[in-house]
């Protein structure tokens, strides 16, 4: 089966640094684009950022870029998101998402059940 | 960005129903558009993708069409579990985007 599950959120001051880990099973890990995508309290989904398989090649929302930093350790099978310089509008519940097959890239199914970051003084 | 207009912001409707809702961008998309489907307290989950193909295990209840700026989500008939909220999706270009999505729900 399977699956993405994240880890690291929690509340932290504005300004502060978190990162987020995703671990993942069921499936090899390596052959996957991976994403983060983020939903504010009562809002909608936004994509935050991309990672290749080797982790070479990444992509990032402009409101995160130089903030935010995605990465993959393939040996541990993780994801993860460096956060950094964090402001309210940064409050939301992140998910680790992967496509549904190697072949197909920025679809996303599964998803991870989320954790939330709370950005608060 | 490409901007992602979704309506109705709310649907109300019976079981049984048919249910169509409409995701509109801002640019042409070609058809690099999918639709997601969200429950309280759930992630969300890919029903179509390519604007018209249905993601592994969705019910045919579900199909997707359009392509270029407009596209067309239905459900057939509206089971009691498809109640929720619906969003789509581009990835013709960076950044990704979201429609603000519409809410399905019991009338």
């Amino acid at each position: 089966e399977v699956q993405l599950v994240e880890s690291g959120g929690g509340l932290v001051q504005p300004g502060g640094s978190l990162r987020l880990s995703c671990a993942a099973s069921g499936f090899t890990f390596s052959s996957y684009w991976m994403s983060w995508v983020r939903q504010a309290p009562g809002k909608g989904l936004e994509w935050v950022a991309n990672i290749n398989q080797g982790g070479s090649t990444k992509y990032y929302l402009d409101s995160v870029k130089g903030r935010f930093t995605i990465s993959r350790d393939n040996a541990k099978n993780s994801l993860y998101l460096q956060m950094n310089s964090l402001r309210a509008d940064d409050t939301a519940v992140y998910y680790c998402v992967r496509p549904p097959d190697t072949s197909i890239v920025n679809w996303f199914d599964p998803w991870g059940q989320g954790t939330l970051v709370t950005v608060s003084s | 960005e490409i901007v992602l207009t979704q309506s109705p912001a709310t649907l109300s409707l019976s079981s049984g129903e048919r249910a169509t809702l409409s995701c509109r961008a801002s640019q042409s998309v070609n058809s690099y558009l999918a639709w997601y489907q969200q429950k309280p307290g759930q992630a969300p989950r890919l029903l179509i993708y390519d604007a018209s193909n249905r993601a592994t295990g969705i019910p045919a209840r579900f199909s997707g069409s359009g392509s270029g700026t407009d596209f067309t989500l239905t459900i057939s008939s509206l089971e009691p579990e498809d109640f929720a909220v619906y969003y789509c999706q581009q990835r013709r270009s960076w950044p990704l985007t979201f429609g603000g999505g519409t809410k399905v729900e019991i009338k």
